[in-house]
C-alpha cells in the first residue's frame, strides 16, 4: 500500500510564477490536510478536504493560494504569483476517517521562490 | 482559536540521559496526538491518547495525557542517537476538524 505521494519533492520557481503542488493521498483515504513549515519552525495548518469539498481553509491566505482535491486525481495546492516568503516545506497528510484520526504525511515538496 | 505550545523548544543531552517535552493547550482536548520528525524527513505518527489520565508506553517512551485533557508529555528513557528529531504533539481544534502542531522540541543527542 503506497503511502501518500506529494510532487515535486523540490520546486523552484521566480518571483511571481505559479507554484502547483500535487498531493496523491493513501489508498482508502478520503481526507486531505496541507501544513506549511518554515525551517526551524513548526507545522502550521493551511486546509482541510475532502473529496470536492473544502471543509476548513481557516490557515490559509485569502489571496495567491487555493487548494482543491477533485473528485479523481490528485489534492492539489497552487500558489500564484509566488514572492520570496512563500519558500517553505508543504506537506500533505492524509486520513481515511478525517476527524480524531492519526495523520499519514508525505515526504513534502521544498518550494523555493527565486 | 486553539493553541497549542510545546517546551522547550529545543534539548540537547547525553546519550543515555532521559528527556522529556511537555505540551499544553489553551483549551481542552478530544484527544492528543505525537509525531516525530527526523532531519529533512517528514512527521511520523507515534502515538495518540484519548483518555483522561492515560498512560501509554513504547519500549523506551513514555506517553501521558493529562487528567484535564489540556496538556501532554513524552518522556524518553535513556535516549540514544536514533531518538534524534522533532517531537511534535498535535490536538484537534475548532469545529471542522483540523489538527493544530505545537511548535515541537527539537531534540539532539551527543553520543
Amino acid at each position: 500500500n503506497a503511502g501518500v505521494m506529494q510532487n515535486p519533492r523540490h520546486l523552484v520557481r521566480r518571483r511571481g510564477q505559479e507554484a502547483r503542488l500535487r498531493c496523491s493521498p493513501m489508498k482508502g483515504h478520503s481526507h486531505v490536510y496541507w501544513y506549511r513549515q518554515l525551517p526551524e519552525e513548526g507545522l502550521k495548518f493551511m486546509v482541510y478536504l475532502q473529496k470536492e469539498n473544502i471543509i476548513d481553509e481557516s490557515g490559509m491566505p485569502k489571496e495567491r493560494f487555493s487548494a482543491e482535491f477533485p473528485k479523481e486525481g490528485p489534492s492539489i495546492l497552487r500558489i500564484q504569483q509566488v514572492v520570496r516568503g512563500d519558500s517553505a516545506a508543504y506537506f500533505c497528510a492524509s486520513s481515511p476517517t478525517g476527524e480524531r484520526s492519526p495523520l499519514h504525511f508525505g515526504n513534502g515538496t521544498r518550494l523555493t521562490v527565486t | 482559536g486553539q493553541q497549542v505550545m510545546q517546551i522547550p523548544q529545543y534539548q540537547h543531552v547525553q546519550e543515555g540521559e532521559d528527556f522529556t517535552t511537555y505540551c499544553n493547550s489553551s483549551t481542552t482536548l478530544s484527544n492528543i496526538q505525537w509525531y516525530k520528525q527526523r532531519p529533512g524527513g517528514h512527521p511520523v505518527f507515534l502515538i495518540q491518547l484519548v483518555k483522561s489520565g492515560e498512560v501509554k508506553k513504547q519500549k523506551r517512551l513514555t506517553f501521558q495525557f493529562g487528567e484535564a485533557k489540556k496538556n501532554s508529555s513524552l518522556h524518553i528513557t535513556a535516549t540514544q542517537t536514533t531518538d534524534v528529531g522533532t517531537y511534535f504533539c498535535a490536538g484537534y481544534g475548532g469545529s471542522q476538524g483540523n489538527l493544530i502542531f505545537g511548535k515541537g522540541t527539537k531534540l539532539s543527542v551527543k553520543p
